[in-house]
Protein backbone atom coordinates (compact mmCIF):
# COMPACT_ATOMS: atom_id res chain seq x y z
CA UNK A 1 0.00 0.00 0.00
CA UNK A 2 1.18 3.04 -1.05
CA UNK A 3 2.21 5.83 1.73
CA UNK A 4 1.24 9.79 1.80
CA UNK A 5 2.64 11.63 -0.65
CA UNK A 6 3.04 14.86 -0.53
CA UNK A 7 3.54 17.21 -4.08
CA UNK A 8 6.13 19.22 -4.27
CA UNK A 9 8.82 18.02 -2.12
CA UNK A 10 11.14 21.43 -2.45
CA UNK A 11 10.21 24.96 -3.64
CA UNK A 12 10.84 27.95 -3.71
CA UNK A 13 9.23 31.34 -3.28
CA UNK A 14 9.46 34.66 -2.55
CA UNK A 15 7.95 37.27 -0.29
CA UNK A 16 4.70 38.33 -1.10
CA UNK A 17 3.48 35.34 -3.25
CA UNK A 18 1.53 32.46 -2.71
CA UNK A 19 1.97 28.75 -2.45
CA UNK A 20 -0.22 25.59 -2.39
CA UNK A 21 0.92 22.33 -1.03
CA UNK A 22 -0.10 19.45 -1.80
CA UNK A 23 -1.19 15.93 0.13
CA UNK A 24 -2.59 12.85 -0.92
CA UNK A 25 -3.18 10.14 1.96
CA UNK A 26 -2.80 6.46 2.15
CA UNK A 27 -5.60 4.60 0.63
CA UNK A 28 -8.68 4.72 2.90
CA UNK A 29 -7.73 7.20 4.94
CA UNK A 30 -10.12 9.88 5.77
CA UNK A 31 -8.25 12.67 8.22
CA UNK A 32 -5.25 14.45 6.57
CA UNK A 33 -3.63 16.81 9.45
CA UNK A 34 -0.76 19.12 8.65
CA UNK A 35 2.45 20.64 10.54
CA UNK A 36 5.14 22.77 10.08
CA UNK A 37 8.54 22.19 11.34
CA UNK A 38 10.81 25.01 11.97
CA UNK A 39 14.33 24.76 13.75
CA UNK A 40 13.07 27.10 15.98
CA UNK A 41 9.15 26.28 16.81
CA UNK A 42 10.07 22.68 16.10
CA UNK A 43 6.81 21.03 14.94
CA UNK A 44 3.47 22.66 15.13
CA UNK A 45 0.23 21.67 13.97
CA UNK A 46 -1.76 23.73 11.79
CA UNK A 47 -4.99 21.76 10.78
CA UNK A 48 -6.74 18.39 10.49
CA UNK A 49 -9.48 17.31 7.75
CA UNK A 50 -12.02 15.17 8.26
CA UNK A 51 -14.60 14.38 5.37
CA UNK A 52 -14.23 17.44 3.64
CA UNK A 53 -14.42 18.99 6.85
CA UNK A 54 -11.67 21.34 9.10
CA UNK A 55 -12.00 19.88 12.51
CA UNK A 56 -9.44 21.02 13.97
CA UNK A 57 -6.98 24.53 13.76
CA UNK A 58 -3.72 25.13 15.49
CA UNK A 59 -2.82 28.25 16.58
CA UNK A 60 -1.74 29.95 13.04
CA UNK A 61 -2.63 33.74 11.46
CA UNK A 62 -5.75 33.15 8.66
CA UNK A 63 -2.98 33.35 5.60
CA UNK A 64 -2.62 29.29 6.56
CA UNK A 65 -5.61 27.55 5.01
CA UNK A 66 -6.85 23.92 3.84
CA UNK A 67 -8.77 22.04 2.02
CA UNK A 68 -9.98 18.34 2.02
CA UNK A 69 -11.75 16.85 -1.48
CA UNK A 70 -14.11 14.01 -1.81
CA UNK A 71 -11.39 11.43 -2.25
CA UNK A 72 -9.67 12.84 1.06
CA UNK A 73 -6.96 14.54 -0.75
CA UNK A 74 -6.03 17.59 0.68
CA UNK A 75 -4.48 20.97 -0.05
CA UNK A 76 -2.96 23.76 2.15
CA UNK A 77 -2.41 27.15 1.07
CA UNK A 78 -0.21 30.08 2.37
CA UNK A 79 -0.95 33.18 1.24
CA UNK A 80 1.11 36.62 1.52
CA UNK A 81 4.49 34.53 1.96
CA UNK A 82 6.90 35.73 5.09
CA UNK A 83 10.05 34.79 5.47
CA UNK A 84 9.24 33.39 8.64
CA UNK A 85 7.00 30.48 6.34
CA UNK A 86 10.07 28.70 5.43
CA UNK A 87 9.47 25.40 6.64
CA UNK A 88 8.76 21.54 6.00
CA UNK A 89 5.21 20.70 5.84
CA UNK A 90 4.15 18.14 7.28
CA UNK A 91 1.17 16.05 6.43
CA UNK A 92 -0.54 13.10 7.92
CA UNK A 93 -3.16 10.94 7.19
CA UNK A 94 -5.02 8.42 9.36
CA UNK A 95 -7.72 6.01 9.13
CA UNK A 96 -10.44 7.63 11.18
CA UNK A 97 -9.69 10.47 14.23
CA UNK A 98 -10.73 10.05 17.56
CA UNK A 99 -10.01 6.35 17.80
CA UNK A 100 -7.17 4.62 20.48
CA UNK A 101 -6.39 2.87 17.07
CA UNK A 102 -5.77 6.15 15.40
CA UNK A 103 -2.09 6.53 14.04
CA UNK A 104 -0.73 8.88 11.88
CA UNK A 105 1.46 8.37 9.11
CA UNK A 106 3.11 10.91 7.68
CA UNK A 107 4.50 11.85 4.65
CA UNK A 108 8.34 12.81 3.52
CA UNK A 109 7.21 16.65 3.49
CA UNK A 110 7.24 19.84 1.13
CA UNK A 111 10.68 21.63 1.98
CA UNK A 112 9.29 25.60 1.15
CA UNK A 113 11.77 28.50 1.05
CA UNK A 114 10.57 31.79 0.96
CA UNK A 115 13.43 34.65 -0.22
CA UNK B 1 -3.45 21.30 27.89
CA UNK B 2 -1.29 18.68 27.58
CA UNK B 3 2.52 19.01 26.70
CA UNK B 4 5.49 16.94 26.07
CA UNK B 5 9.01 17.58 27.58
CA UNK B 6 12.22 15.83 26.38
CA UNK B 7 15.20 16.17 28.16
CA UNK B 8 18.59 16.78 25.89
CA UNK B 9 18.45 17.83 22.70
CA UNK B 10 21.24 15.66 21.69
CA UNK B 11 22.10 12.02 23.09
CA UNK B 12 25.67 10.28 22.05
CA UNK B 13 25.70 6.72 22.33
CA UNK B 14 28.62 4.45 20.77
CA UNK B 15 27.27 0.96 18.57
CA UNK B 16 26.08 -1.89 20.98
CA UNK B 17 25.58 0.64 24.09
CA UNK B 18 22.50 0.83 25.33
CA UNK B 19 19.89 3.82 24.06
CA UNK B 20 17.76 6.12 26.60
CA UNK B 21 15.86 9.11 25.07
CA UNK B 22 13.76 10.76 28.12
CA UNK B 23 10.02 12.17 27.57
CA UNK B 24 7.68 13.52 30.23
CA UNK B 25 4.10 14.45 29.74
CA UNK B 26 1.84 16.67 31.28
CA UNK B 27 -2.01 15.82 30.15
CA UNK B 28 -5.02 15.92 32.18
CA UNK B 29 -6.70 13.11 30.66
CA UNK B 30 -5.25 9.73 30.30
CA UNK B 31 -3.11 9.85 27.36
CA UNK B 32 -1.92 8.63 24.14
CA UNK B 33 1.88 8.31 23.31
CA UNK B 34 3.76 7.90 20.68
CA UNK B 35 7.64 7.72 19.83
CA UNK B 36 8.38 9.02 16.16
CA UNK B 37 11.63 8.86 14.56
CA UNK B 38 12.80 11.05 11.74
CA UNK B 39 16.01 10.60 9.21
CA UNK B 40 17.27 13.59 7.23
CA UNK B 41 15.31 14.80 4.69
CA UNK B 42 12.53 12.75 5.16
CA UNK B 43 8.92 12.75 7.15
CA UNK B 44 8.02 11.26 10.82
CA UNK B 45 8.10 7.30 10.91
CA UNK B 46 6.07 5.85 13.97
CA UNK B 47 8.10 3.50 16.22
CA UNK B 48 5.54 2.82 18.76
CA UNK B 49 2.63 3.86 20.82
CA UNK B 50 1.22 4.01 23.60
CA UNK B 51 -2.99 3.54 23.85
CA UNK B 52 -4.15 1.49 26.70
CA UNK B 53 -3.24 -1.87 27.98
CA UNK B 54 0.12 -3.44 28.69
CA UNK B 55 2.58 -0.29 29.93
CA UNK B 56 5.54 -1.66 28.24
CA UNK B 57 5.28 -1.18 24.24
CA UNK B 58 7.33 -2.86 21.71
CA UNK B 59 8.14 -0.94 18.58
CA UNK B 60 10.33 -1.61 15.42
CA UNK B 61 13.97 -1.56 15.27
CA UNK B 62 14.15 -3.00 18.44
CA UNK B 63 12.81 -0.08 20.31
CA UNK B 64 10.52 -0.20 23.17
CA UNK B 65 8.88 1.96 25.53
CA UNK B 66 7.56 1.95 29.08
CA UNK B 67 4.48 4.04 30.27
CA UNK B 68 4.60 5.36 33.97
CA UNK B 69 1.90 6.86 34.94
CA UNK B 70 3.27 7.89 38.06
CA UNK B 71 6.16 9.40 36.86
CA UNK B 72 4.60 11.01 33.77
CA UNK B 73 7.01 9.16 31.68
CA UNK B 74 7.19 7.27 28.74
CA UNK B 75 11.28 6.97 27.98
CA UNK B 76 12.29 5.49 25.35
CA UNK B 77 14.99 2.18 24.93
CA UNK B 78 16.93 -0.12 22.99
CA UNK B 79 19.34 -2.27 24.48
CA UNK B 80 22.20 -2.04 21.51
CA UNK B 81 22.47 0.79 19.18
CA UNK B 82 23.06 0.65 15.74
CA UNK B 83 24.87 2.88 13.27
CA UNK B 84 21.41 2.72 11.40
CA UNK B 85 19.46 4.58 14.65
CA UNK B 86 21.34 7.69 13.90
CA UNK B 87 18.41 10.34 13.86
CA UNK B 88 16.16 12.84 15.18
CA UNK B 89 13.53 11.24 17.96
CA UNK B 90 10.07 13.13 18.68
CA UNK B 91 7.52 12.22 21.75
CA UNK B 92 4.09 12.74 21.45
CA UNK B 93 0.97 13.06 23.01
CA UNK B 94 -2.58 13.55 21.53
CA UNK B 95 -4.40 15.93 23.42
CA UNK B 96 -8.39 15.78 23.93
CA UNK B 97 -8.96 17.08 20.54
CA UNK B 98 -6.64 14.55 18.91
CA UNK B 99 -4.21 16.80 17.03
CA UNK B 100 -0.34 15.55 18.13
CA UNK B 101 1.56 17.46 20.47
CA UNK B 102 5.10 16.92 20.02
CA UNK B 103 8.82 17.46 22.02
CA UNK B 104 11.49 19.43 20.71
CA UNK B 105 13.30 16.28 19.71
CA UNK B 106 16.54 14.33 20.68
CA UNK B 107 19.46 14.00 18.01
CA UNK B 108 20.42 10.72 18.58
CA UNK B 109 24.17 10.39 17.39
CA UNK B 110 25.91 6.42 17.22
CA UNK B 111 29.69 6.08 17.28
CA UNK B 112 31.29 3.64 16.06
Amino acid sequence: KAGVTQTPRYLIKTRGQQVTLSCSPISGHRSVSWYQQTPGQGLQFLFEYFSETQRNKGNFPGRFSGRQFSNSRSEMNVSTLELGDSALYLCASSLVPGSSTDTQYFGPGTRLTVL
Amino acid sequence: AQSVTQLGSHVSVSEGALVLLRCNYSSSVPPYLFWYVQYPNQGLQLLLKYTTGATLVKGINGFEAEFKKSETSFHLTKPSAHMSDAAEYFCAVTDNTDKLIFGTGTRLQVFP
